[in-house]
């Protein structure tokens, strides 16, 4: 099925570990967003990319890197977990043309840092 | 820089209509949106407004747009209990990525 796909589902990491939560889209979509969700906070955008080889940062890019080699994959990686990353990842993509009709967001990533 | 802001419950009976109300700030905004996001899922594009039309309307749904206020709002009609979710109001300009502020959602409650 067409869409935004986000692996792991859950993940329980270790303060100081690292991962990579992967992202991928079938949608030849230019556009590519990192946003985390933390209880009354609604969504904060983390990393974003508008093509392939480009990326920038959001509005809480510290922690978090990310690389876009190719159109389909946007991969978030943690460098060194902290308690405070605790959250639900999403990732969401648009089609170049038509991105202001709105963003596709894949099922989330349910991360916990002990 | 851009604020969207909602409030964050409510409740309503089976049956009723339900008004979602959202404010922003930033007076460029040209594109407001609504999402839905149910219970361990992501967010799911409900409809779209563009800044030049003061309504829309999509089968239960009706979107109303007052410009000069920055004031959005989501009416959804016959509310049922599959309608329980957190909905998201989201605006984004012209001209540049188109990516979304959102608000911090409101969870609405539809009980018998």
């Amino acid at each position: 099925n067409a869409g935004v796909t986000q692996t792991p589902k859950f993940q329980v990491l270790k303060t100081g570990q690292s991962m990579t939560l992967q992202c991928a889209q079938d949608m030849n979509h230019e556009y590519m967003s990192w946003y985390r969700q933390d209880p009354g906070m609604g969504l904060r955008l983390i990393h974003y990319s508008v093509g392939a080889g480009i990326t920038d940062q959001g509005e809480v890019p510290n922690g978090y890197n990310v690389s876009r080699s190719t159109t389909e994959d946007f991969p978030l990686r943690l460098l060194s977990a902290a308690p405070s990353q605790t959250s639900v990842y999403f990732c969401a993509s648009s089609y170049g043309q038509n991105r202001h009709y709105g963003y596709t967001f894949g099922s989330g990533t349910r991360l916990t840092v002990v | 820089g851009e604020d969207v802001e909602q409030s964050l419950f409510l409740s309503v009976r089976e049956g009723d209509s339900s008004v979602i109300n959202c404010t922003y700030t930033d007076s460029s905004s040209t594109y407001l949106y609504w999402y839905k996001q149910e219970p361990g899922a992501g967010l799911q594009l409900l409809t779209y407004i563009f800044s030049n039309m003061d309504m829309k309307q999509d089968q239960r749904l009706t979107v109303l747009l007052n410009k000069k206020d920055k004031h959005l709002s989501l009416r959804i009609a016959d509310t049922q209990t599959g309608d329980s979710a957190i909905y998201f109001c989201a605006e984004s300009e012209s001209g540049g990525s188109y990516i979304p502020t959102f608000g911090r959602g409101t969870s609405l409650i539809v009980h018998p």
